[in-house]
């Protein structure tokens, strides 16, 4: 049983267009971590969340802390193809591990 | 840019054949991560050290894996004897504070393991 479930697992879009990534769990978190993968690289840190409802902006993407502290969620604003990559969320439980999700595959189509 | 360093980044081998993965940190971390992703599985984290010491490995199967840190410069993960379903990519993270894994990880490339 995957702890933090993320949806969808594989996005195609066009570019230009809005969407929105989810990571759900019934565990709360005490902070969650965003990161993107590129094919043969490692992930890379992009935001961390840490209070329940916040909301923090990276350029055209935003990300969202549910205000129980148990889901998240991506939004990104008109997509370019350089958005593409593995999408993956991580959630800390205490102090101890990091738990990730599967990932979202997320392809942005010129 | 400082990076977490992992060599090799492929390795082939025959199932039985002892693997040794090595990973630099970044100069000043003081916590290593050890994780493995798969298709299947997704990112898993095997064990991790702050200070060098080992502080959790319960992710880690105990009988043909370990992990060291013989001084802060280097942590091993080896798999003695390995099998086909070790075939992976394996991460190194480092990072620095007293919080546990709730701080930026810094990964490495990997090195992705296939064995035969």
């Amino acid at each position: 049983t995957q702890l933090l479930e993320q949806s969808p697992q594989f996005l195609s879009i066009q570019e230009g267009e809005n969407l929105t990534v989810y990571c759900n769990s019934s565990s709360v978190f005490s902070s969650l971590q965003w990161y993107r993968q590129e094919p043969g690289e490692g992930p890379v840190l992009l935001v961390t969340v840490v209070t329940g409802g916040e909301v923090k902006k990276l350029k055209r993407l935003t990300f969202q802390f549910g205000d129980a502290r148990k889901d998240s969620s991506l939004h990104i604003t008109a997509a370019q193809p350089g958005d593409t990559g593995l999408y993956l969320c991580a959630g800390v439980r205490g102090a101890q591990k990091l738990v990730f999700g599967q990932g979202t595959r997320l392809t942005i189509n010129p | 840019d400082a990076r977490v360093t992992q060599t090799p980044r492929h390795k082939v081998t025959e199932m039985g054949q002892e693997v040794t993965m090595r990973c630099q940190p970044i100069l000043g971390h003081n916590t290593v991560f050890w994780y493995r992703q798969t298709m299947m599985q997704g990112l898993e984290l095997l064990a991790y050290f702050r200070n060098r010491a080992p502080l959790d490995d319960s992710g880690m199967p105990k009988d043909r894996f370990s992990a060291e840190m013989p001084d802060a410069t280097l942590a091993t993960l080896k798999i003695q004897p390995s099998e086909p379903r070790d075939s992976a990519v394996y991460f190194c993270a480092s990072g620095f504070g007293a919080q546990g894994a709730n701080q930026p990880q810094h990964f490495g490339d990997g090195t992705r393991l296939s064995i035969l």
